[in-house]
Order: C-alpha cells, then sequence, then structure tokens
C-alpha cells in the first residue's frame, strides 16, 4: 500500500462545477498535512494546509480525519484557472522526519 | 525576489558525465530538499539537510550527492550520468518547527535530459 494515495483523476468538469478529491495515508503517525497545487512544468506551489477542524480559503475548502486517516479537498464554482495537478502531502516525524508526497490527481475545468 | 533560485534551468548532458545543480535559498530556512519527478510526474523526495542531519531516500543511487556549503545553499552532484536520470529535479526548502515542518517553498525546477 502506497503512503500516500489520492484518487487516479484525471477529473473533467464544467466551469461553475464542484469537485472533490479526497486522499488517504498509511502512518498513523502523520502529523501535518498539505495540499499543494502544481501547473504544467511548474513548481508545486502550496495551496492550503489542512487542520483537524477543518479550513477554508475561498471556494477552497479542506478537512481531516485523522481516525480515518484521510485528507480531502472541495473546490466550489470552478474557474478555467484551477486546472493543475492537486498533489497531497504528509509530513510524519518518525525518529527522522519525512515529507511525502501523493502522485497527485490531475483537474480539467472546460468552459 | 526569487525564494528558491536553481541553476541551470534546462540541462542536456550525455551518458556518463558528471554535472551539478545548484540551488539557493533567501528564506532563512534551515531545511532543504531534493526532489526528482519523473516522466509519470510523481514527485519523490530524494534528500533532506539541515545543519543536524543529512537524511538520504534510501532508493536514491549513491551517483547522486548533496552538498550544502551553507545554510542557504544545497547543491546536487549527479556522477556517472545514466539515462534514466533524465527528469524534472526541484530544489525546496522549508523552516522547522518542534517535530513539524511548515509548507515547502520550490524552486522552479531543473529540467536534465541524458542523451
Amino acid at each position: 500500500r502506497k503512503e500516500v494515495e489520492q484518487d487516479p483523476g484525471p477529473f473533467n468538469v464544467p466551469e461553475g462545477a464542484t469537485v472533490a478529491f479526497n486522499c488517504t495515508y498509511s502512518n498513523s503517525a502523520s502529523q501535518s498535512f498539505f495540499w499543494y497545487r502544481q501547473d504544467c512544468r511548474k513548481e508545486p506551489k502550496l495551496l492550503m494546509s489542512v487542520y483537524s477542524s477543518g479550513n477554508e480559503d475561498g471556494r477552497f475548502t479542506a478537512q481531516l480525519n485523522r481516525a480515518s486517516q484521510y485528507i480531502s479537498l472541495l473546490i466550489r464554482d470552478s474557474k478555467l484557472s484551477d486546472s493543475a495537478t492537486y498533489l497531497c502531502v504528509v509530513n510524519l516525524y518518525t525518529g527522522g522526519f519525512k515529507t511525502i508526497f501523493g502522485a497527485g490527481t490531475r483537474l480539467f475545468v472546460k468552459a | 525576489d526569487t525564494a528558491v533560485s536553481q541553476t541551470p534551468k534546462y540541462l542536456v548532458t550525455q551518458m556518463g558525465n558528471d554535472k551539478s545543480i545548484k540551488c539557493e535559498q533567501n528564506l532563512g530556512h534551515d531545511t532543504m530538499y531534493w526532489y526528482k519527478q519523473d516522466s509519470k510526474k510523481f514527485l519523490k523526495i530524494m534528500f533532506s539537510y539541515n545543519n543536524k542531519e543529512l537524511i538520504i531516500n534510501e532508493t536514491v543511487p549513491n551517483r547522486f550527492s548533496p552538498k550544502s556549503p551553507d545554510k542557504a545553499h544545497l547543491n546536487l552532484h549527479i556522477n556517472s550520468l545514466e539515462l534514466g536520470d533524465s527528469a524534472v529535479y526541484f530544489c525546496a526548502s522549508s523552516q522547522e518547527h518542534a517535530e513539524s515542518h511548515y509548507e515547502q517553498y520550490f524552486g522552479p525546477g531543473t529540467r536534465l535530459t541524458v542523451t
């Protein structure tokens, strides 16, 4: 089992749609969680951190369920500019610090 | 100002050569990383390094070695390049806090092509 698994994608949605991505992690020692966005031929950039209480940033909402070991990202009112790959990222500390990226979920938003 | 910079942006070289990629961050972070992103777009960590320890991903061949002349720089040296080394290499940095890290900031990447 992969340490961080994401929806395979790609997701093809029309503008204005709501889309949700899920991510599961296998190590219960995981401590911090993030969603990154990567545009084609660009570097990954932080989209938002994910907190246990859930957090929202404009059209984006992130949720963390520690008991089930999964993270979600909800995008409302999708824009063309949301087209990108979304990476789930988990940090864990098990005697040494480790960062694990999911394989990413590709999103295409079409007019 | 660029927070994390890498040079060169593109690198084309032949098998068997030795090459280096440079990385600099001006964020004052204490931890730096090297990642490899292959043609399937999967981002894999190669090394993480701060002034305390170097953590190496055990799957990384020993032809790859990080060199840190100071806290703001982490260069990647690759010996005896192979075709399978062709990929995009990203440098990143973050600030350690207690037993966690804040978000990582990535450089623009170096696209390495081995012919």
